[in-house]
């Protein structure tokens, strides 16, 4: 499997700022995924970022509030822009195993919260 | 689309209790399924995985049995340990491209 780093793993920020999010994987793979997990909620898909291309987004995630960078096949960034309380959630990235299974391997996270 | 439904939670069990978390799903095709595992202040862990019908995952205690018949794929353990006290996520992957469609989690917590 593959090894997956964050960073930052938290921050705090005010309204109205933007917090970056890297996503570092110690492998080249293809696909990348962004996901949101809101207090006590479950996770949701908020883009899959293909290196070369442009990202695809979910129902209801726009790429004005939710930029991503996938400038090559072992890192992506995600930018939560104009930060409202609502943002605040862990972000995780994942990358796809290879083969037919589709499994996904997931980063430690990053806790924003916003004041 | 696709879709995945768990058992309603919180989860208290003692030690050495058996375990069944109930997980179902709505898929077009054959989706592969799975079972994730989130440790409190840890990302999530794929615990187990199963991609065709009436395949067994398993892996540290736990199994889980992918039935088409009846679209689930309940997670068990024999005996828990207060050590397996976290959430405990069912997710199904039903496309192409291998978007992970969650279940809402079940809090599992486990007393000595």
């Amino acid at each position: 499997s593959a090894v997956i780093s964050q960073k930052p793993s938290r921050d705090i920020c005010q309204r109205g700022t933007s917090l970056t999010i890297q996503c570092q994987v110690d492998s080249q793979v293809t696909m990348m995924f962004w996901y949101r997990q809101q207090p006590g909620q479950s996770l949701t898909l908020i883009a899959t970022a293909n290196q070369g291309s442009e990202a695809t987004y979910e129902s209801g995630f726009v790429i004005d509030k939710f930029p991503i960078s996938r400038p090559n096949l072992t890192f992506s960034t995600l930018t939560v822009s104009n930060l409202s309380p609502e943002d605040s959630s862990i972000y995780l990235c994942s990358v796809r195993s290879g083969g037919l299974s589709y499994e996904q391997y997931f980063g430690p996270g990053t806790r924003l919260t916003v004041t | 689309g696709d879709s995945v439904t768990q058992m309603e939670g919180p989860v208290t069990l003692s030690e050495e209790a058996f375990l069944t978390i109930n997980c179902t799903y709505t898929a077009t095709g054959y989706p592969s399924l799975f079972w994730y595992v989130q440790y409190p202040g840890e990302g999530l862990q794929l615990l187990l995985k199963a991609t065709k019908a009436d395949d067994k995952g398993s892996n540290k205690g736990f199994e889980a049995t992918y039935r088409k018949e009846t679209t689930s794929f309940h997670l068990e353990k024999g005996s828990v340990q207060v050590s397996d006290s976290a959430v405990y996520f069912c997710a199904l992957s039903g496309t192409s491209y291998g978007k992970l469609t969650f279940g809402q989690g079940t809090i599992l917590t486990v007393h000595p």
